[in-house]
């Protein structure tokens, strides 16, 4: 079955960075784009990035152009997300998504997700 | 990349039938049939309901349909259900090759 297993959240201070990954299996994992969707505490979604099947485009949130950095193995598939100068409102769950075609917008399938919290 | 617009709350009685709407823009909703619709339980991960305006993916239940005219799409629930209860939330494709979510609309069931 399709799973998507995101890791490395934690507790971050302001100005710092961490980095994100997310491991896929049960599926072709370079037949699909796979997205970044957060949620701030007590806040509704937002869309982060996403990653085409092939690695060639990439696309961010104007909340995170220039700061945060989407990846991918295709050879592992694996996924990473690269954050940095980190802010106390980039503070939420982040979600590992597999958009449902290679370059698609939505997402079929969602990891549990990841805490980030920053703060000093 | 405003966020898309939806009523902060809705509620309808068991088989009734209940719709939210998603209100954007020319460069999102009212440009592309990219529309999609999620159902989020607390504590759990999104399930995606709605894709293409309309589509529903395999496992999806026929009583949730989608809709759109001009720049609003709409996500219908017929025959409301208990478990229905849930946050909703539109997304769609932008001008830019991004996304942008709804800032989500609370189902309650009666």
């Amino acid at each position: 079955q399709v799973q998507l297993v995101e890791s490395g959240g934690g507790v971050v201070q302001p100005g710092r960075s961490l980095r994100l990954s997310c491991a896929a299996s049960g599926f072709t994992f370079r037949n699909h784009a796979i997205h970044w969707v957060r949620q701030a505490p007590g806040k509704g979604l937002e869309w982060v990035a996403v990653i085409w099947y092939d690695g060639k485009n990439k696309y961010y949130a104007d909340s995170v152009k220039g700061r945060f950095t989407i990846s991918r193995d295709n050879s592992k598939n694996t996924i990473d997300l690269q954050m940095d100068s980190l802010r106390a409102e980039d503070t939420a769950v982040y979600y590992c998504t597999r958009g449902r075609t290679r370059h698609s917008s939505d997402s079929d399938y969602w990891g549990q997700g990841t805490l980030v919290t920053v703060s000093s | 990349q405003s966020a898309l617009t939806q009523p902060a709350s809705v509620s309808g009685s068991p088989g009734q039938s209940i719709a939210i709407s998603c209100t954007g823009t020319s460069s999102d909703v009212g440009g592309y049939n990219f529309v999609s619709w999620y159902q989020h339980h607390p504590g759990k991960a999104p399930r995606l309901m709605l894709y293409d305006v309309n589509n529903r993916p395999s496992g999806v239940s026929d009583r949730f349909s989608g809709s759109r005219s001009g720049n609003t799409a709409s996500l219908t629930i017929s025959g409301l259900q208990s478990e229905d209860e849930a946050d909703y939330y539109c997304a769609s494709y932008t001008s830019s090759s991004t996304q942008v979510f709804g800032g989500g609309t609370k189902l309650t069931v009666l």
